[in-house]
């Protein structure tokens, strides 16, 4: 079975502007989350998607927002750029939502806001 | 403070050497998983525990989970360079389906040959 893929891996935006990434579960799998990592704060929530609804949001203004597709796929977007927006970007698939189950990591998006 | 410590942040061992890991959360567990991330990529997963006692291996690295102590330990025998790494701990918070996940900020480790 093939991974958890993000895209784009890399990627450099000035303040202001707006992103969207992109990430596609593990075949199968239905839910999918999203978490920011920087070295200060470490990995934090931003929300999970299951069967195309929001389950699940962490603590992030409402710049962040994601949408998940009935394919499972899922996109997150964030607008109006901040420089403290600069972090790697982690999305995680499993078959469950909510549930005491594995989390599968995708290798992550870059961003670097200039 | 963090809700989940790890200690210690970082480690330096010599090739051969074991090491442990431990994590410790301010809130009652139901359910610890560890990670490794190499830098700036995503995590892989090791293990998770459940339940309180619980033990787990995967080839040398060993995981165990004090419910008691609202904490958990993760060792390594006789390391080796493809051990480096960070390691990240992530705790459930709550019981049932919603899920509450909150992650260490990781041990940071170095392997010397």
């Amino acid at each position: 079975k093939a991974g958890v893929t993000q895209t784009p891996r890399y990627l450099i935006k000035t303040r202001g502007q707006q992103v969207t990434l992109s990430c596609s579960p593990i075949s199968g799998h239905r839910s999918v989350s999203w978490y920011q990592q920087t070295p200060g704060q470490g990995l934090q929530f931003l929300f999970e998607y299951f069967s195309e609804t929001q389950r699940n949001k962490g603590n992030f203004p409402g710049r962040f927002s994601g949408r998940q597709f009935s394919n499972s796929r899922s996109e997150m977007n964030v607008s109006t750029l901040e420089l403290g927006d600069s972090a790697l970007y982690l999305c995680a698939s499993s078959s469950l939502a909510g549930g005491p189950d594995t989390q599968y990591f995708g290798p992550g998006t870059r961003l670097t806001v200039l | 403070s963090q809700e989940l410590e790890q200690s210690p942040q970082s480690l330096i061992v010599q090739e051969g050497k074991n090491l442990t890991i431990n994590c410790t959360s301010s809130k009652t567990l139901y359910g610890l998983y560890w990670y490794k991330q190499k830098y700036g990529e995503g995590l892989i997963f090791l293990m998770m525990l459940q339940k309180g006692g619980e033990e787990k291996s995967h080839e040398k690295i060993t995981a165990k989970l004090d419910e008691k102590k609202q904490q958990s330990s993760l060792h390594i025998t006789a390391s080796q360079p493809s051990h480096a790494g960070i390691y990240l701990c992530g705790a459930v918070l709550n019981a049932g389906n919603n899920r509450k996940l909150i992650w260490g900020l990781g041990t940071s480790l170095a392997v010397n040959p």
